[in-house]
């Protein structure tokens, strides 16, 4: 069935790049995500990428996607204490089908 | 858009307990989904409702689980019988367009 696997941990400095990764094995997926959960609130769309892209950019991400190899990785450069929070990788078919997330990674920003 | 405030935000229930979680208000969206997410795992699909049937649903969602939309905006998840591993974070979606989700705040049930 269709998995999403992440690394569940990242630990980075005030001001560095931040990476996180996925990889994903259903090979029809259409759409791949990042979400944001910050405590107590729900997940929240952060960004997202067709599968016919490679890149996407949006100020401080930016959203690499290798189909080959079904990686998706998010990078946030600058990184700042209020990017603290749990981020989820996903992948869906086409609207109305169900999401399947990963466990997220805790992404931890020191000051 | 309206936010999707799900309601109550804590649930503590008794074991063999009926639970209704509650996601209000719902606009005129079609598509509607549960999810949930046990501590420390992954965010799990639960089930997916369509023009007001459901359209799919996970093997976790067994005859246990049901949902409704009942007056057109409410859109609730019950559960009968609750069991010990019903404890998680409870998530209620809308998808506004073909592709991501608007989520809720989710509702934490805990079964002692």
């Amino acid at each position: 069935g269709e998995d999403v696997e992440q690394s569940l941990f990242l630990s980075v400095r005030e001001g560095d790049s931040s990476v996180i990764n996925c990889t994903y094995t259903d090979s029809s997926s259409t759409y791949l995500y990042w979400y944001k959960q910050e405590p107590g609130a729900g997940l929240q769309l952060l960004t997202y990428i067709f599968s016919n892209m490679d890149m996407k950019q949006d100020q401080r991400l930016t959203v690499l996607l290798n189909k080959k190899d079904k990686h998706l990785s998010l990078r946030i450069a600058d990184t700042q204490t209020g990017d603290s929070a749990i981020y989820f990788c996903a992948e869906s078919r086409t609207g109305g089908f169900k999401t399947i997330f990963g466990a997220g990674t805790r992404l931890f920003v020191k000051a | 858009e309206p936010e999707v405030t799900q309601t109550p935000s804590h649930q503590v229930t008794q074991m063999g307990q009926e639970v209704i979680l509650r996601c209000v208000p719902i606009s005129n969206h079609l598509y509607f989904y549960w999810y949930r997410q046990i501590l420390g795992q992954k965010v799990e699909f639960l089930v997916s409702f369509y023009n007001n049937e459901i359209s799919e649903k996970s093997e976790i969602f067994d005859d246990q689980f049901s949902v409704e939309r009942p007056d057109g905006s409410n859109f609730t998840l019950k559960i009968r019988s609750t069991k010990l591993e019903d404890s998680a974070m409870y998530f209620c979606a809308r998808q506004d367009r073909d592709y991501g989700y608007t989520f809720g705040s989710g509702t934490r049930l805990t079964v002692v």
